[in-house]
């Protein structure tokens, strides 16, 4: 199994330029989750899908970021516009058990927003 | 309060060292309880779940304190390849709050 594959690993962007982070989750998984990680606050839960259905989205900042989930291996994370304090490492995580049970996660995409 | 607290550390020990790390929890109706490591620069890995009863894998123990609200990780023997971050994951019914990580380095 290849894992969860994110892309990009690195994004460099400008501020108020449109970001689209990518992923696919472990085959089988119903569960999808993004999640942000900065020095200042960790590692924090944006949203999470179940069967390609957002669950909770209670995470996600402000109205600038939106996810979606087209099928079961696929998922985008989108910032637009995008500011500096959008840069963290963004991470996917799936499993196939749910909340409450060990996730695996994609190697993250480094974003950097000058 | 933070929901999830962690020493950050750094904790700095030799090789060889028995090193343990604890982490409190402020929600009493937690059901479930990880040990996450974390590399620099690279994703959070599963290093083991958190049992009531307390469990051990290899050279690493997790205990678990109901009561106090706090979760435990013990590393014996510990090799320069521990050196990482580790992080306590607490969950209930519908969220999964990570620690900030104790960050720990294992020296010759």
């Amino acid at each position: 199994d290849a894992g969860v594959i994110q892309s990009p690993r690195h994004e460099v962007t400008e501020m108020g330029q449109e970001v689209t982070l990518r992923c696919k989750p472990i085959s089988g998984h119903d569960y999808l989750f993004w999640y942000r990680q900065t020095m200042m606050r960790g590692l924090e839960l944006l949203i999470y899908f179940n069967n390609n259905v957002p669950i909770d989205d209670s995470g996600m900042p402000e109205d600038r970021f939106s996810a979606k989930m087209p099928n079961a291996s696929f998922s985008t994370l989108k910032i637009q516009p995008s500011e500096p304090r959008d840069s963290a490492v963004y991470f996917c995580a799936s499993t196939e058990t749910g909340i409450g049970y060990g996730y695996t996660f994609g190697s993250g995409t480094r974003l950097t927003v000058v | 309060r933070k929901e999830v607290e962690q020493d950050p550390g750094p904790f700095n020990v030799p090789e060889g060292a028995t090193v343990a790390f604890n982490c409190t929890y402020s929600n009493s109706a937690s059901q479930s309880f990880f040990w996450y490591r974390q590399d620099c620069r690279k994703e959070p890995k599963l290093l083991m779940s958190v049992y009531s009863s307390g469990n051990e894998d290899g050279r690493f123990t997790a205990q678990l304190n109901r009561a106090s609200q706090y979760i435990s990780l013990l590393i014996r023997d510990s090799k320069l390849s521990d050196s990482a971050t580790y992080l306590c994951v607490v969950t209930d019914n519908n969220d999964m709050r990570f620690g900030a990580g104790t960050r720990l380095t294992v020296k010759p």
